[in-house]
């Protein structure tokens, strides 16, 4: 299986700041007959199913403010939130779907400074 | 727009079968890909398994226990756990597929907790 690992597992952030979480794979999840990374990312909040955010490691989901985005390749990500609100207070995972079983990340958890 | 709607049992006694029941509504369950996912209490998330109108996978850890069906007349399907013991208590969550199948989960339902124990 390929192994998701997040950081750090929570962060606090003032309002108005980036917010940053980085997500590693154990193996790429590049696949290059498409140029595409399998790799998307999600946020959850209490007592909430978890919202599609990001796919293909940079593709905002319709709906999804501008100020998540998603960058790249190979192994390494992130999500970026460049202007943290207060609604953002949540949980972040990142999952991979290059590889069955499709596996996510431990979360990170992000909150107010 | 896609909806979908957990129900079942919340509570199943040890080495007994969890079956849960998603009913989708906003999208034909033929013409997409389904999938299962838990989360435990306070831990992180885990795909059981998908299945589309031709095919069905599960993850190897539980694939020897577990089964999904469809019942296309009342667009629904169905999760079948066997043999559960307390590391089986999860909130349950079915979801929908990315666009032709891809595995990433763009509509979700809210979730049921399922508690196993005597």
């Amino acid at each position: 299986d390929i192994v998701m690992t997040q950081s750090p597992d929570s962060l606090a952030v003032s309002l108005g700041e980036r917010a940053t979480i980085n997500c590693t794979s154990s193996q790429s999840i590049f696949y290059s007959s498409n140029n595409k990374n399998y790799l998307a990312w999600y946020q959850q909040k209490p007592g909430q199913p978890p919202r599609l955010l990001i796919y293909w490691a940079s593709s905002r989901e319709s709906g999804v403010p501008a100020r998540f985005s998603g960058g790249g390749s190979g192994t390494d990500f992130t999500l970026t939130i460049s202007s943290l609100q207060a609604e953002d207070v949540a949980g972040y995972y990142c999952q991979q779907y290059l590889s069955l079983p499709w596996t996510f990340g431990q979360g990170t958890k992000v909150d107010i400074k | 727009q896609v909806q979908l709607q957990e129900s079942g049992p919340g509570l199943v006694k040890p080495s007994e079968t969890l079956s849960l029941t998603c009913t989708v509504s906003g999208a034909s369950i033929i013409n997409y890909y389904w999938s299962w996912i838990r989360q435990p209490p306070g831990k992180g998330l885990e795909v059981i398994g998908y299945f589309s109108y031709r095919s069905t996978n599960y993850n190897p850890s539980l694939k020897s226990r577990v089964s999904i069906s469809a019942d296309t007349s009342n667009n629904q399907f169905s999760l079948h756990l066997r043999s559960v013991t307390a590391a089986d208590t999860a909130l349950y969550y079915c979801a929908k597929l990315g666009a032709l199948g891809l595995g990433y989960f763009d509509y979700w339902g809210r979730g049921t907790l399922v508690t196993v124990s005597a």
